[in-house]
């Protein structure tokens, strides 16, 4: 149980198109998804905290224009990369947590590899 | 701000050896511990954790991790490295676990190779 799945897992796209990436917990519900982004050798920096049906919370620094987060339902979350550049380059994991657990544990994605060239 | 230290990027160790991951994280409260793990191409797996009580934590895959409260650590063990342990390790911490906050902070990361 507890699976979180990420689409694409790689993606290539040219400097100035806008990329958009899924997360989905697979058997669970789940109220609030995470996403961050992990630069080589350097460890995960949460961008943005998502909670269904409202506005996601961006951490400091975070262009929440550029990095767009829709959490339409409980399974689904979305990060739309607009006009990326390539310093927008990196790669990008979610993590759900389960509602129904008593310790919001978070479950991760397989992460999703983004190339702009 | 909070902050965690994984000292060193890499550690290697020989097959059937103790493996020692070390983590050191500031924190003006009691936090909430955690170690994953993550495999090439995958998403992270969740170690063990520590939230309160025992303070010697038991993980999945024979591994353990102590929080020391005194020296601010939270150490990763084996006492048998295996080829499967092969991986990345990212310690991590809830600064303020018990304050309802649920942001995990990370450490740097330190890749493990484990020769035959």
């Amino acid at each position: 149980g507890a699976v979180v799945s990420q689409h694409p897992s790689r993606v290539i796209c040219k400097s100035g198109t806008s990329v958009k990436i899924e997360c989905r917990s697979l058997d669970f519900q789940a109220t609030t998804m995470f996403w961050y982004r992990q630069f080589p050798k350097q460890s995960l920096m949460l961008m943005a905290t998502s909670n269904e049906g409202s506005k996601a919370t961006y951490e400091q620094g975070v262009e929440k224009d550029k990095f767009l987060i829709n959490h339409a339902s409980l399974t689904l979350s979305t990060l739309t990369v607009t006009s990326a550049h390539p310093e927008d380059s990196s790669f990008y994991i979610c993590s759900a947590q389960d509602r129904l657990q008593i310790w919001d544990e978070q479950f991760f994605g397989p992460g999703t590899r983004l190339t702009v060239l | 701000a909070q902050s965690v230290t994984q000292l060193g990027s890499h550690v290697s160790v020989s097959e059937g050896a103790l493996v020692l991951l070390r983590c050191n994280y500031s924190s003006s409260v009691p936090p909430y511990l955690f170690w994953y793990v993550q495999y090439p191409n995958q998403g992270l797996q969740l170690l063990l954790k520590y939230t309160t009580g025992a303070t010697l934590v038991k993980g999945i895959n024979g591994f353990e991790a102590e929080f020391k409260k005194s020296e601010t650590s939270f150490h990763l063990t084996k006492p048998s490295a295996h080829m499967s342990d092969a991986a990345e390790y990212f310690c991590a911490v809830i600064p303020d676990g018990q304050g309802g906050s649920e942001k995990l902070v990370f450490g740097k990361g330190t890749k493990l190779t484990v020769n035959p």
